[in-house]
């Protein structure tokens, strides 16, 4: 069975900094290039971030680039964004997921929630 | 505001169809594989379609998808009120090296 779980979501006051985890299992988290995806409730999705598999290649959403940072550990087969510099518009519902074919996102987890606020 | 354009709703009775549209331009939608998505309440999104027209094992046939130049459409056929939810397209924009969704379309099913 797949599974993606996201951690290390929390209420944060603006400036700073968070670490989320995604643990997954169920796939070869090793072969997967992986994404970040936001979602304020009742709101759209948003594309934050994406590692290759052996996370040489990141790219980032203009929005959060220079203050966010995507990486991930193999051995552990975890994903990680690390979020600094925090501002209320990063609240959000965070979720991993792979990026399957064609840059289509097949697995998700079922998010973790981040509130920006003081 | 999202570069890639979809109706903000759509409904239809039981047992109807519905499509949903999403525009783009040549450096995304034109150039790149399209994906879509379900997102019923409460849940984390569902891909539907892959690779333009392509469903993953699971997905019904009642769902399908096309792509012509830099517009893709969703179809649904026999609708049920399960399948209210809401829809998103996605896709890769080459010029700009992200990823990129729709605004999300909410079906209803009267």
């Amino acid at each position: 069975e797949v599974q993606l779980v996201e951690s290390g979501g929390g209420l944060v006051q603006p400036g700073g900094s968070l670490r989320l985890s995604c643990a997954v299992s169920g796939f070869t988290f090793s072969s997967s290039w992986m994404y970040w995806v936001r979602q304020v409730p009742g709101k759209g999705l948003v594309w934050v971030s994406r590692i290759s598999s052996d996370g040489s290649v990141t790219n980032y959403a203009d929005s959060v680039k220079g203050r966010f940072t995507i990486s991930r550990d193999n051995a552990r087969s975890t994903l990680y964004l690390q979020m600094d510099s925090l501002r209320s518009d990063d609240t959000a519902l965070y979720y991993c997921a792979r990026d399957w074919t064609g840059g289509a996102a097949d697995y998700w987890g079922q998010g973790t929630l981040v509130t920006v606020s003081s | 505001q999202s570069v890639l354009t979809q109706p903000p709703s759509v409904s239809a009775a039981p047992g109807q169809g519905v499509t949903i549209s999403c525009s783009g331009g040549g450096s995304n939608i034109g150039n790149n594989y399209m994906s879509w998505y379900q997102q019923l309440p409460g849940t984390a999104p569902k891909l539907l379609i892959y690779d333009n027209d392509k469903r993953p094992s699971g997905i019904p046939d009642r769902f399908s998808a096309s792509k012509s130049g830099t517009s893709a459409t969703l179809g649904i056929t026999g609708l049920q009120t399960g399948d209210e939810a809401d829809y998103y397209c996605g896709t890769w924009d080459s010029t700009l090296s992200v990823f990129m969704f729709g605004g999300g379309t909410k079906l209803t099913v009267l």
